[in-house]
C-alpha cells in the first residue's frame, strides 16, 4: 500500500547514545517533514525538506540532524540523545506544493533514559 | 507569523450530542486551515480543509467546519457524536503558498455512552 513508512516504531536509548529514525515514502511527493509530538504541546516541526538534497530547520531543530539522500527517504538522526528528546516522532509528506495537506506515518516512539 | 489556539485540551460529550471543537488562528496573510484527527497509536489523518471558496467545508465522518474571517475562527462541529469519534483533534494553519503547517496543541474528544 502507498504511504509513509517509519522505522523503528519503538526505541529505548540511554542518554548519550545515537540513533537514526528512517522514513520512506512511495507517493512521489517532493516535500518531507519530521515532527515531534509531546503531551500538551501538539506537533512541532523539527526539520523539513522541500526537495531532494535540501533541508531546512523547523521550530525545534536543536539536537537533531537530517538527511535527504533521495526523493523517497528522509532520515532523522540524534547524535547524543537526551531525556528531553523522549517523544513520538512523525514523518510526513506534502500532498502537493502550496496546499499544506500532509500525509503522516504511524510514528516512532522514542524513550531516552 | 502564524499560530493556532485550540480552546480546551479535553472535551467530553455524550453519544448523540453536538460536538464543537474550537480553533482560532492568527495569520498575517490569508490562511489555509486544516483539521486533522489522530486515533490512538496512529498518525494524523486529514479531516477537512479550507483553502479558498466556500467558507463552510465538509469533511469525513460527518464533520464540518466554518471559516469566519471576522472572528479568525475555524471551529469543528458534528451534529451527533459517535463513540468512534473519540480521538485527538488538531487544528493547523499555513499561509497560502507556503509549505509549513503550524499545529495547535490538540483537543482530546471523549465520548460517553
Amino acid at each position: 500500500n502507498a504511504g509513509v513508512t517509519q522505522t523503528p516504531k519503538f526505541q529505548v536509548l540511554k542518554t548519550g547514545q545515537s540513533m537514526t529514525l528512517q522514513c520512506a515514502q512511495d507517493m512521489n511527493h517532493n516535500s518531507m517533514y519530521w515532527y515531534r509530538q509531546d503531551p500538551g504541546m501538539g506537533l512541532r516541526l523539527i526539520y523539513y525538506s522541500a526537495s531532494e538534497g535540501t533541508t531546512d530547520k523547523g521550530e525545534v531543530p536543536n539536537g537533531y540532524n537530517v538527511s535527504r539522500l533521495n526523493k523517497r527517504e528522509f532520515s532523522l538522526r540524534l547524535e547524543s540523545a537526551a531525556p528531553s528528546q523522549t517523544s513520538v516522532y512523525f514523518c510526513a509528506t506534502l500532498l502537493a506544493d502550496n496546499t499544506g495537506e500532509l500525509f503522516f506515518g504511524e510514528g516512532s516512539r522514542l524513550t531516552v533514559l | 507569523a502564524q499560530s493556532v489556539t485550540q480552546l480546551g485540551s479535553h472535551v467530553s460529550v455524550s453519544e448523540g450530542a453536538l460536538v464543537l471543537l474550537r480553533c482560532n488562528y492568527s495569520s498575517s496573510v490569508p490562511p489555509y486551515l486544516f483539521w486533522y484527527v489522530q486515533y490512538p497509536n496512529q498518525g494524523l489523518q486529514l479531516l477537512l480543509k479550507y483553502t479558498t471558496g466556500a467558507t463552510l467545508v465538509k469533511g469525513i465522518n460527518g464533520f464540518e467546519a466554518e471559516f469566519k474571517k471576522s472572528e479568525t475562527s475555524f471551529h469543528l462541529t458534528k451534529p451527533s457524536a459517535h463513540m468512534s469519534d473519540a480521538a485527538e483533534y488538531f487544528c493547523a494553519v499555513t499561509p497560502q503558498g507556503f509549505q509549513k503547517l503550524v499545529f495547535g496543541t490538540g483537543t482530546r474528544l471523549l465520548v460517553s455512552p
